[in-house]
């Protein structure tokens, strides 16, 4: 059984990066064509898909975010990662990572504020 | 960017009923990446079905899937309490992945 625990800093500064990695167990980041997904939800509202990695290390981002985010991942400790820079309050979100769309995350709460 | 629109916003239904909601695509969608998620309060998304009308492992029979282009369905056939909670499409085909905006199914 996969499964997906993101982790990282509750808190984020306005202009900070927000930096958070997912842990994937019970499956190989390395192996398999799928992509890797970040996926976030405001507070109330729906959800929007951050960008995702392949296997192969490609990446896809979503428009909106392409000149903040970026995906990587380290197969050796079978983590992937998120950076998002220059966050702000619209920024604030519970924020899962994925694989494809069956294995999720909890998510965890990322608050951008001083 | 595909961009999803899911109508109605909000279904008000009874247990027993049957709830049909909508997924709108502002571009045709291969009918092999749209797929629908259930999501509870403080949870995370659960998949439903896949390739429009594929159900994920554990999802009953109650939950259908229909569609092609850029109109597709999602037929819940006969609430059940559990089924009380926001549904949303994603297409996965062409990348921005995107997400409907979602429909609450409450209880009337």
């Amino acid at each position: 059984q996969v499964q997906l625990q993101e982790s990282g800093p509750g808190l984020v500064k306005p202009s900070q990066t927000l930096s958070l990695t997912c842990t994937v167990s019970g499956g190989s980041l390395g192996s398999g064509g799928y992509c890797w997904n970040w996926i976030r939800q405001p507070p109330g509202k729906g959800l929007e898909w951050i960008g995702c990695m392949t296997n192969s290390g490609t990446t896809y981002y979503h428009p909106s975010l392409r000149s903040r985010v970026a995906i990587s991942a380290d197969t050796s400790t079978n983590q992937f990662s998120l950076n998002l820079n220059s966050v702000t309050a619209a920024d604030t979100a519970v924020y899962y990572c994925a694989r494809d769309g069956l294995y999720w995350g909890q998510g965890t709460l990322v608050t951008v504020s001083s | 960017e595909i961009v999803l629109t899911q109508s109605p916003g909000t279904l008000s239904l009874s247990p027993g009923e049957r709830a049909t909601l909508s997924c709108r695509a502002s571009q045709s969608v291969n009918s092999a990446s749209l797929a629908w998620y259930q999501q509870k309060p403080g949870q995370a998304p659960r998949l439903l079905l896949y390739g429009t009308s594929n159900r994920a492992t554990g999802i009953p029979d109650r939950f259908t899937g229909s569609g092609s282009g850029t109109d597709f369905t999602l037929t819940i056939s006969r609430l059940e309490p559990e089924d009380f909670a926001v549904y949303y499409c994603q297409q996965y085909g062409r990348p921005p992945f995107t997400f409907g905006p979602g429909t609450k199914v409450d209880i009337k």
